[in-house]
């Protein structure tokens, strides 16, 4: 089977830092990827790791272990309109590359 | 430079009813993929098509749901004989060519089934 973990909800402060996890369990492993959704809204793409290792765009830095099946996506110096929904997505196989398997998501409240 | 369209944004049909729902990619992107959404949930993949062709349909429903994209115009998600179970937001994504994994999304199609 196909799983991907993820905290359901996750409350921090305005400018502080917060850590998403993702743990997954797929019959392949092509790459990692990360999404933002508000409020229902259209899910916009954040960051993708194929290697181990961090990759940093802005505030948002995402990092991936393939040997622990492990990622999370670190979000920076928050603010109130990163209050959404965040969803890791694994690629599980190389030939159809394009066909995410998504986590149930994670809720991030940020408080002023 | 428009993003992805997809409408309606919202149907309403009755049980037995059809529900079309079209999408048009971003300019330049020839990969389409319908997913689902129940609320509180994550999206789950349907199908993945290119142009005249469907590259995966591992994910829709053997019966009564299809998918096409057409040489010209958008693709289009049937579900025929709709029942209260298929109530839900189906999002329409595209991508580049040397980027599947990165896909943008339309504003989704919220179905409901009364």
């Amino acid at each position: 089977g196909q799983s991907l973990e993820q905290p359901s909800e996750v409350t921090a402060v305005e400018g502080a830092i917060v850590q998403i996890n993702c743990t997954y369990q797929t019959s392949g492993f092509y790459g990692l990827s990360w999404y933002q959704q508000h409020d229902g809204g259209a899910p916009t793409f954040l960051s993708y790791n194929a290697l181990d290792g961090l990759e940093e765009t802005g505030r948002f830095s995402s990092f991936l272990s393939r040997s622990d099946s492990y990622g999370y996506l670190l979000l920076q110096e928050l603010q109130m309109k990163d209050s959404a929904s965040y969803f890791c997505a694994v690629t599980s196989d190389p030939s159809n590359t394009g066909k995410l398997i998504f986590g149930q998501g994670t809720t991030l409240q940020v408080k002023p | 430079n428009a993003g992805v369209m997809q409408n309606p944004r919202h149907l309403v049909r009755r049980r037995g009813q059809e529900a079309r729902l079209r999408c048009s990619p971003m300019k330049g992107h020839s990969h389409v993929y319908w997913y689902r959404q129940l609320p509180e949930e994550g999206l789950k993949f349907m199908v993945y098509l290119q142009k005249e062709n469907i590259i995966d349909e591992s994910g829709m429903p053997k019966e009564r749901f299809s998918a096409e994209f057409p040489k010209e115009g958008p693709s289009i998600l049937r579900i025929q004989q709709v029942v209260r179970g298929d109530s839900a937001a189906y999002f329409c994504a595209s991508s580049p060519d040397s980027r599947p994994y990165e896909q943008y999304f339309g504003p989704g199609t919220r179905l409901t089934v009364t």
